[in-house]
This record gives C-alpha cells, sequence and structure tokens, in this order.
C-alpha cells in the first residue's frame, strides 16, 4: 500500500523568508508525486509534480521541490514567502502498480506566513 | 479552459431530503472523481469514474448515488444523509486513471459545502 507523510500539522515563516514544507512517500514501482494548495472554502489546486528526469521541479507561484529518491522525500520550497502563500497544502503520490494510480493524499501542512 | 464547475455552491438539506450535486468539465479528460472533505483534513476518495464507467467505489453507503451521463458531467444524488454527512464536497477530473494516468494531475473544483441538519 503507498503512503504519504506531512510530519508538521503547520509551518509558520515570516514574509520574505525561505519556507519548506515537508513530504515524504513509500508507494511500490515508480512514484509520480504532486503538491496541491488549498485556500479558504476552495478546492484544491495543482502546484507541480515530479514524474521523471531533473530532481528539481518549478512549478506555479515560485514554488519549486525537490525529488529526493534515496530518502523518499518530495519536499516543496519556495526561496521568499508572500503573505498571500498561506494555505493548506497537500502532497500526494499515485504509483503504477494494481489499484496505486488512485492518488494518495498526505494529511495536509497549513503554511502561515507573517508579515 | 482548466476549470472545473460544480453546482450548488452551498446546500443545506434535511435528512428525508433527495438532492443532486453537479460537476462540469470541458478539458476532454476521461477520468472524474467524486471526493468527501472534512475540515482541514485531506480529500477522502468517494467514486472514480474512467470513460464514463464507475471504476471505484470506495465502500460508499448507498445513500451517496453517482452518475455519469456523458464524459462531460459528473452527478452525486443524495438522499436520507446523515448530519455526520456535512462536508465539503469536491470534484476532480484528469487526462486518464489506471495504468494509463497515474502522471497526470488532477484538477479540482470549487466544491459544494453541504450541511445535513
Amino acid at each position: 500500500a503507498q503512503s504519504v507523510a506531512q510530519p508538521e500539522d503547520q509551518v509558520n515563516v515570516a514574509e520574505g523568508n525561505p519556507l519548506t514544507v515537508k513530504c515524504t512517500y513509500s508507494v511500490s514501482g515508480n512514484p509520480y508525486l504532486f503538491w496541491y494548495v488549498q485556500y479558504p472554502n476552495r478546492g484544491l489546486q495543482f502546484l507541480l509534480k515530479y514524474i521523471t528526469g531533473d530532481n528539481l521541479v518549478k512549478g506555479s507561484y515560485g514554488f519549486e521541490a525537490e525529488f529526493n529518491k534515496s530518502q523518499t522525500s518530495f519536499h516543496l520550497k519556495k526561496p521568499s514567502a508572500l503573505v498571500s502563500d498561506s494555505a493548506l497544502y497537500f502532497c500526494a503520490v499515485r504509483g503504477t502498480s494494481g489499484g496505486s494510480y488512485i492518488p494518495t493524499f498526505g494529511r495536509g501542512t497549513s503554511l502561515i506566513v507573517h508579515p | 479552459d482548466t476549470e472545473v464547475t460544480q453546482t450548488p455552491k452551498h446546500l443545506v438539506m434535511g435528512m428525508t431530503n433527495k438532492k443532486s450535486l453537479k460537476c462540469e468539465q470541458h478539458m476532454g479528460h476521461r477520468a472524474m472523481y467524486w471526493y468527501k472533505q472534512k475540515a482541514k483534513k485531506p480529500p477522502e476518495l468517494m467514486f472514480v469514474y474512467s470513460y464514463e464507467k464507475l471504476s471505484i467505489n470506495e465502500s460508499v453507503p448507498s445513500r451517496f448515488s453517482p452518475e455519469c451521463p456523458n464524459s462531460s458531467l459528473l452527478n452525486l444524488h443524495l438522499h436520507a444523509l446523515q448530519p455526520e454527512d456535512s462536508a465539503l464536497y469536491l470534484c476532480a477530473s484528469s487526462q486518464g486513471a489506471r495504468l494509463a494516468g497515474p502522471n497526470y494531475e488532477q484538477y479540482f473544483g470549487p466544491g459544494t459545502r453541504l450541511t445535513v441538519t
């Protein structure tokens, strides 16, 4: 069975500082990894994904994520946080064997960016 | 057009009512999903349609009945719900499902906020 762990319920960062939201995964076969953001009273919005190739993936709104196969991690990063980045962030994994193509979501990390 | 639309935005229904949630996408996606989401929790998968056929039912109670009339539309029919069914119901679509689809991201609608009284 595949799984995703987001070890932090909440991440606090000052505006202008770099941010990291952590994600580790477990999956059979090759992992397909995704980050989504959810603003209050809205649906999830796709940020970026890792399929294959470069370990550093760039996405929307200046976000990027680094795939690390040996550590089975896919941490979300941004060099300079904005107050408007405050939201709920979900990491998700999809696999290629059996029923693992169905996305598995992490529990979510609430990012709070302070002015 | 990368938009998934859902109606209504809000719905309040009694435990004896029958109502329907609607979802529409015009991206040509062949996989569509219903999720239930409680506050500050991850979305919980309910149903997956692939090429207009129900491919996954995550042991959802029969008071929830999905329908996919065509490749662009997805409905969720509600009947005799319980207060614990109150949640945000999200529809999503992706370019593929099953073996052809794990590399595709999902596009989510804004959701229907359902309150069961």
